[in-house]
C-alpha cells in the first residue's frame, strides 16, 4: 500500500472549515484513500473514503486531486468535538489486508 | 456505519494472570477481524489478522502463544493475553471487515497489568 504524508498538527477555529491535507504521491490506480479519526482514548472512527471522484457525506468532504497524488479532508464547520488525530490511509481496492496507520494529524479545534 | 463492540472497556489485572477481550460485529458479518495495540502517544500497530474458522496470522514480533486469538464465528473474535506482565499494559483495539471495502473499529480496551 502507498505511503502517506500528513502534517503533524493543525489548529482550527470553532465554526470554521478544517482542511486537512494528505500526500500520497505513489498511489496506484486501484488504491482507495481512506480517512479515519481517533478521539483521545477511543477506537478509530471511519470518516470517508474515495477512489478518484470527490466524495461527501454527513461528516466531511474528500477532495482528491486529478492526478490522485494528494487529497484534502474538509470538515465544513469544525466543533470542539472534532479535536482528534486524523489518519489518511491508502489501501488497494478489494484488499482483505489491514489498514496501516501512520502518525496522522493532530487537529485541535480552538474555541 | 457498522458497529463493532469490545468488552471489557478497561481491565486491571495482576501480573501472571490471563485476560480475555471480546470483539463483536453487531450488525454485519465480519469475514476478517484485526487486533491492534496502541501505546501512549503512538499510532496503532497491527498485532494479528484472523479469518473466521481459521488460525490467526501474527505480525512479526508478536508472540502467538502469548496473544491467543479465536475467531469462532462471523461476529465474534477474542484476544486472550496469557500470563500478562506490566509491559503488556496497553490500549487494545479490534477491527472488523465484512464484504465491503470499509474496516470498522471497536472502542478499545485499556489493559493495566500491575
Amino acid at each position: 500500500d502507498a505511503k502517506t504524508t500528513q502534517p503533524t498538527s493543525m489548529d482550527c477555529a470553532e465554526g470554521r472549515a478544517a482542511n486537512l491535507p494528505c500526500n500520497h504521491s505513489t498511489i496506484s490506480g486501484n488504491e482507495y484513500v481512506y480517512w479515519y479519526r481517533q478521539i483521545h482514548s477511543q477506537g478509530p472512527q471511519y470518516i470517508i473514503h474515495g477512489l478518484k471522484n470527490n466524495e461527501t457525506n454527513e461528516m466531511a468532504s474528500l477532495i482528491i486531486t486529478e492526478d490522485r497524488k494528494s487529497s484534502t479532508l474538509i470538515l465544513p464547520h469544525a466543533t470542539l468535538r472534532d479535536t482528534a488525530v486524523y489518519y489518511c490511509i491508502v489501501r488497494v481496492s478489494g484488499s482483505a489486508r489491514q489498514l496501516t496507520f501512520g502518525s496522522g494529524t493532530q487537529l485541535t479545534v480552538l474555541p | 456505519g457498522a458497529v463493532v463492540s469490545q468488552h471489557p472497556s478497561r481491565v486491571i489485572c495482576k501480573s501472571g494472570t490471563s485476560v480475555k477481550i471480546e470483539c463483536r460485529s453487531l450488525d454485519f458479518q465480519a469475514t476478517t477481524m484485526f487486533w491492534y495495540r496502541q501505546f501512549p502517544k503512538q499510532s496503532l500497530m497491527l498485532m494479528a489478522t484472523s479469518n473466521e474458522g481459521s488460525k490467526a496470522t501474527y505480525e512479526q514480533g508478536v508472540e502467538k502463544d502469548k496473544f491467543l486469538i479465536n475467531h469462532a464465528s462471523l461476529t465474534l473474535s477474542t484476544l486472550t493475553v496469557t500470563s500478562a506482565h506490566p509491559e503488556d499494559s496497553s490500549f487494545y483495539i479490534c477491527s472488523a471487515k465484512g464484504r465491503g471495502e470499509t474496516q470498522y473499529f471497536g472502542p478499545g480496551t485499556r489493559l493495566l497489568v500491575l
